[in-house]
């Protein structure tokens, strides 16, 4: 089975400073994709950014990137200058393939605070 | 163009009573799936429906079931409620070309 891990469950950060949110995964599948996801408290999961397996490079997406290092299983999000309504909860997950379906398995979180 | 919306927002209930959730995808998007997200917790899969059928089921009792309907969207039927069952669901909609799910504000369902 699929399992993701969030070693840090919350991280304090200056505005305007960059931060790391960790990510490992195991899985035995050659194919996988990795996603990121940002919940504020209203409870709504936004999608950031997706990572394949097989994708050369990391992915980018306006201050999102994905620091994905395949050998360790590891990929982190990357948040550059960070603002205050980056404050929420960040998840990362991973797309399980079975028999035609697809699920994500997805992490404990990581709860995020900039502070100003 | 609306994403994935669901309804309703919130919903209190007492032990024993069966409530439906509603989740109306994306359009253009065929493939409905539900989580329930307990407090301080990641999303758990509950069980994912394509072309009116379950297409996959987490690990989640027979008191949780779902339906779609034709115009792809779907709803979730939880009998006999539990303590437990206090949580926010989830409804996440895609379609086969679709890399990043679609995920709606959810239903916060809290059981007394």
């Amino acid at each position: 089975a699929q399992k993701i891990t969030q070693t840090q469950p919350g991280m304090f950060v200056q505005e305007k400073e960059a931060v790391t949110l960790d990510c490992t995964y195991d899985t035995s599948d050659p194919s996988y994709g990795l996603f990121w996801y940002k919940q504020p408290s209203s409870g709504e999961m936004i999608f950031l950014i997706y990572q394949g397996s097989y994708d050369q490079q990391n992915a980018t997406e306006g201050r999102y990137s994905l620091n994905f290092q395949k050998a360790r299983k590891s990929a982190n999000l990357v948040i550059s200058a960070s603002q205050l309504g980056d404050s929420a909860m960040y998840f990362c997950a991973m797309r399980e393939d079975f028999q035609g379906a697809q699920k994500l398995v997805f992490g404990q979180g990581t709860r995020l605070t900039i502070n100003p | 163009d609306a994403g994935v919306t669901q309804s309703p927002t919130h919903l209190i209930k007492t032990r024993g009573q069966q409530v439906t959730l509603r989740c109306s995808p994306k359009s253009g998007h065929d493939t409905v799936s539900w989580y329930q997200q307990a407090l301080g917790q990641g999303p758990q899969f509950i069980f994912q429906y394509y072309e009116e059928e379950e297409r996959q089921r987490g690990n989640f009792p027979d008191r949780f079931s779902g339906h779609q309907f034709p115009n792809y969207s779907s709803e979730l039927n939880v009998n006999a409620l539990l303590l437990g069952d206090s949580a926010l669901y989830l409804c996440a909609s895609s379609s086969n070309i679709d890399r990043g799910k679609l995920f709606g504000a959810g239903t916060r369902l809290s059981v007394l």
